[in-house]
């Protein structure tokens, strides 16, 4: 059974600061591994969306890198907004598509 | 272009009533994909359906149950509510087979037992 894990659980920085946030999976045979946003009592916001042959994927200010024989996953976000402060969850695609239980990043103005 | 839909935004019911949540998936997707979000916690994985089948379920209980619709539209059913059922439930469409396409998200239902 997949578990995906996602280190910090919570994350608090200045604005203008480059973070990373984590994803560690158990089983390495996924077809994708996505990452997304998700904002008080709303649903998901997809970011990225990297397939399994890929190592990685960029959109504006984030990427996403994967290392799929080691199960682990990164987000990057670069020079960090205080509109960035949300819940930013990875879930990875095998039989169905399973969530780790999120980072809640706090970008302080 | 719309996005995923789901029906209705919140739902207040009594325990031991039934509810039943719905969600359109994006046009052309056909795999639909539910979750349970509790106050506080991750998403829970509920009910898989892709081309009017069930393909995987997590694990909840039988009375949790759902269907999908020749139109690819799907229905979560929730019998014999418990105060533990209180939470966001969460619809996700993906394209066919859905495997290596990137899934979408709705709003979600938020679902109370009083």
């Amino acid at each position: 059974k997949q578990e995906v894990t996602q280190i910090p659980a919570a994350l608090s920085v200045p604005e203008g600061e480059n973070l990373v946030l984590n994803c560690s999976f158990t089983d390495s045979a996924i077809y994708n591994l996505q990452w997304f946003r998700q904002d008080p009592g709303k649903g998901l916001t997809s970011l990225l969306l990297i397939q399994s042959s890929q190592r990685e994927q960029t959109s504006g200010r984030l990427n996403a890198s994967l290392d799929k024989s080691s199960g682990r996953s990164t987000l990057y976000i670069a020079a960090s907004q205080p509109g960035d402060s949300a819940t930013y969850l990875c879930a990875v695609k095998d039989n169905d598509m399973r969530f780790g239980a999120g980072t809640r990043l706090t970008v302080k103005p | 272009e719309a996005g995923v839909t789901q029906s209705p935004t919140h739902l207040i019911k009594t325990r031991g009533q039934q509810a039943t949540l719905r969600c359109s998936p994006i046009s052309g997707h056909t795999s639909v994909y539910w979750y349970q979000q509790a106050l506080g916690l991750g998403l829970q994985f509920l009910l898989w359906y892709d081309e009017g089948e069930e393909r995987n379920r997590g694990n909840f209980p039988p009375r949790f149950s759902g269907r999908q619709f020749p139109n690819y539209s799907s229905e979560l059913n929730v019998n014999a509510l418990e105060l533990e059922d209180s939470a966001l439930y969460l619809c996700a469409s993906s394209l066919v087979g859905g495997t290596y396409t990137e899934a979408f998200f709705g709003q979600g239902t938020r679902l109370t037992v009083v």
